[in-house]
């Protein structure tokens, strides 16, 4: 089993949609978990960290996370063309050191 | 504030030769941590270095090693270098590393002949 799973995808979904990208972890002791983007051919770029229980905001962003089912997600309202790349989850384990257990990644294809 | 940065952006080696990748943090930021990208493994951890101590180490080989200065920039050096090396090398930066959040630099891409 791999410390941390998302469906590879892709996930297509049409321009103004929701899309909803999954991820699940291994490690019940995990404290932190960041959903990054990665464009093909760049870095990957923070879109939002969760910490506690519940949802968190962030514009057309909504992260959830459920540590009892060991879960989370990112929700992406009014999806736009631009959305389309590569969603990465990230889970840090021990919280003492900054070691990110990344997923493979979920490709996401937005259509106009 | 000016983000992570890294050089080189692009390097051609050849087997059996060592490389030496630079990674300055955002300033004010302590943590670096090092990944390695490749499409068959994703994105894997190498290290962490926290005040020029390398706070936690991935499941690499001892040919890949790093270290940090007093300024907080890093260094990782990959000796020997083999095939399935190429790969784009990423570094990230924190305030004090643990469960803060990483920003990540361009990444340097190595391709290795």
């Amino acid at each position: 089993q791999k410390e941390v799973e998302q469906n590879s995808g892709p996930l297509s979904v049409p321009e103004g949609a929701i899309a909803s990208l999954n991820c699940t972890y291994s490690d019940r002791g995990s404290q932190s978990f960041f959903w990054y983007r990665q464009y093909s051919g760049k870095s990957p770029e923070l879109i939002m960290s969760i910490y506690s229980n519940g949802d968190k905001e962030d514009g057309r962003f909504t992260a959830q996370l459920n540590k009892a089912s060991q879960y989370v997600s990112l929700l992406i309202r009014d999806s736009q063309p631009s959305d389309s790349a590569t969603y990465l989850c990230a889970v840090n384990r021990s919280g003492n050191t900054g070691k990110l257990i990344f997923g493979q990644g979920t490709t996401l294809q937005v259509k106009p | 504030k000016a983000g992570v940065t890294q050089t080189p952006r692009y390097l051609i080696k050849t087997r059996g030769q060592q490389v030496t990748l630079s990674c300055s943090p955002i300033s004010g930021h302590r943590s670096v941590s090092w990944y390695q990208q490749t499409p068959g493994q994703g994105l894997q951890f190498l290290f962490e270095y926290f005040s020029e101590t390398q706070r936690n180490k991935g499941n690499f080989p001892g040919r890949f090693s790093g270290r940090q200065f007093s300024n907080s920039r890093s260094e990782m050096n990959v000796s020997t270098l083999e095939l399935g090396d190429s790969a784009l090398y990423l570094c990230a930066s924190s305030s004090q590393g643990g469960k803060e959040t990483q920003y990540f630099g361009p990444g340097t891409r190595l391709l290795v002949l």
